[in-house]
């Protein structure tokens, strides 16, 4: 059972938007701890895809976007193309567990 | 290019040990946090260790602590992990990546990992 909560699939047709959200709690994002978020295509490393809740890395589509409030926090993909189709993990840092912490994942299927 | 190169993974029974290394190219590594994460086969990603820029300062997850042991040599570039009495559910693939500490704390650059299988 993952700190940080996030669906574990969501679905949307090419061109459309879709949202991916990541609940937490008062001991991790609701403390004012960042959110990150990485993409990890089939059998290769995870990829920074978020930092610092809403900011992309260079060379990151800006139909990638993040962004947080209270105790969760978002990953929108606007535009959908076959190539998003992947996993994608939050993570924070959680001061109960003195730790790093990452979601659960989501599975993006595009239909 | 910047570059992150795990090796030492391999086969291993209960109870075992097993060094894993990460070698960087590309950056200044002494300038940098680094730290390892880990994947069970199917499952999603758990954070195992971190370790500062001197190595003064180092923290696990608890399911590690007393058992992992994370180093590093800056005069050779490489980030180390002892795994000891290993477990079937220490089972992952082994990342290594660059940790970020300007003003946020994140993993911006991931080396290819490298697999530990533990069974008899």
């Amino acid at each position: 059972q993952s700190v940080l909560t996030q669906p574990p699939s969501v679905s949307g047709a090419p061109g459309q938007r879709v949202s991916i959200s990541c609940t937490g709690s008062s001991s991790n994002i609701g403390a004012g701890y960042d959110v990150h978020w990485y993409q990890q295509l089939p059998g290769t490393a995870p990829k920074l895809l978020i930092y610092g809740n809403s900011n992309r890395p260079s060379g990151v589509p800006d139909r990638f976007s993040g962004s947080k409030s209270g105790t969760s926090a978002s990953l929108a993909i606007t535009g959908l193309q076959a190539e998003d189709e992947t996993d994608y993990y939050c993570q924070s840092y959680d001061s109960s567990l003195s730790a790093w912490v990452f979601g659960g994942g989501t599975k993006l299927t595009v239909l | 290019e910047v570059q992150l190169v795990e090796s030492g993974g391999g086969l291993v029974q209960p109870g075992g040990s097993l060094r894993l290394s990460c070698t960087a190219s590309g950056f200044t590594f002494s300038r940098y946090w680094m730290t390892w994460v880990r994947q069970a086969p199917g499952k999603g990603l758990e954070w195992v260790a971190n370790i500062k820029q001197d190595g003064s300062e180092i923290y696990y997850v608890d399911s590690v602590k007393g058992r992992f042991t994370i180093s590093r040599d800056n005069a050779k570039n490489s980030l180390y992990l002892q795994l000891n009495s290993l477990r079937a559910e220490d089972t992952a693939v082994y990342y290594c990546a660059r940790l970020r500490s300007d003003y946020y704390y994140y993993m911006d650059v991931w080396g290819k990992g490298t697999t530990v299988t533990v069974s008899s």
